[in-house]
């Protein structure tokens, strides 16, 4: 049973597009984190947000956490060839310190 | 530099052979973790350390073992390999910060091949 469901699971765009991809569940997380991985490497944390409605961003990159704490977003503005890469949502179900991960999106940024 | 590291990096073992995964962590963190990725399942749990001296299962943990040796060090073990092992595994480390959330890190995997 996958209890989070990351779309589209591959995108592949123009450099200078934007982008967003979805993290969903029926389950109510205490958190969520945002992950990009590269080929050979293991993943490297983005980002966590912990309350419900929270906005972050990081460079070009914008993250939104769903009001109900069951869902969570990621969009790039003017993506760029470097940001190609395997991109990973997890999410705590009880602040247990054990993640669930999403089947991850691999997103392609052509020049 | 700080963060996790794993060893090996590759490994190739036939079927019934066994092999220790190690991952050493020097960032002080309380909860260590391994975790398995396969193409199109994301990263599966298999076992978790919350804190020296404890251990559990995570969702996959048919056919291994775990070892918390110490606050620094966690080990995976295979007691006999099987094929359906062939994976990356990936060894992580947090620290739990209640209410503010916290973030793993991980070391850059160990490439397994069953044949």
């Amino acid at each position: 049973t996958q209890l989070l469901e990351q779309s589209p699971q591959f995108l592949s765009i123009q450099e200078g597009e934007n982008l967003t991809v979805y993290c969903n569940s029926s389950s109510v997380f205490s958190s969520l984190q945002w992950y990009r991985q590269e080929p050979g490497e293991g993943p490297v944390l983005l980002v966590t947000v912990v309350t419900g409605g929270e906005v972050k961003k990081l460079k070009r990159l914008t993250f939104q956490f769903g009001d109900a704490r069951k869902d969570s977003s990621l969009h790039i503005t003017a993506a760029q060839p470097g940001d190609t890469g395997l991109y990973l949502c997890a999410g705590d179900i009880g602040n247990t310190g054990k993640l669930i991960f999403g089947q991850g999106t691999t997103l392609q940024v052509k020049p | 530099n700080a963060g996790v590291t794993q060893t090996p990096k590759f490994q190739v073992l036939k079927t019934g052979q066994s092999m220790t995964l190690q991952c050493a962590q020097d960032m002080n963190h309380n909860s260590m973790y391994w975790y398995r990725q396969d193409p199109g399942m994301g990263l599966r749990l298999i076992y978790y350390s919350a804190s020296e001296g404890t251990t559990d299962k995570g969702e996959v943990p048919n056919g291994y073992n775990v070892s918390r040796l110490n606050k620094r060090e966690f080990s995976l073990r295979l007691e006999s390999a099987a094929p359906s092992q062939t994976s990356v595994y990936f060894c992580a480390s947090s620290e739990i910060l209640r209410g503010y959330g916290y973030g793993y890190t991980f070391g850059s995997g160990t490439r397994l091949t069953v044949v």
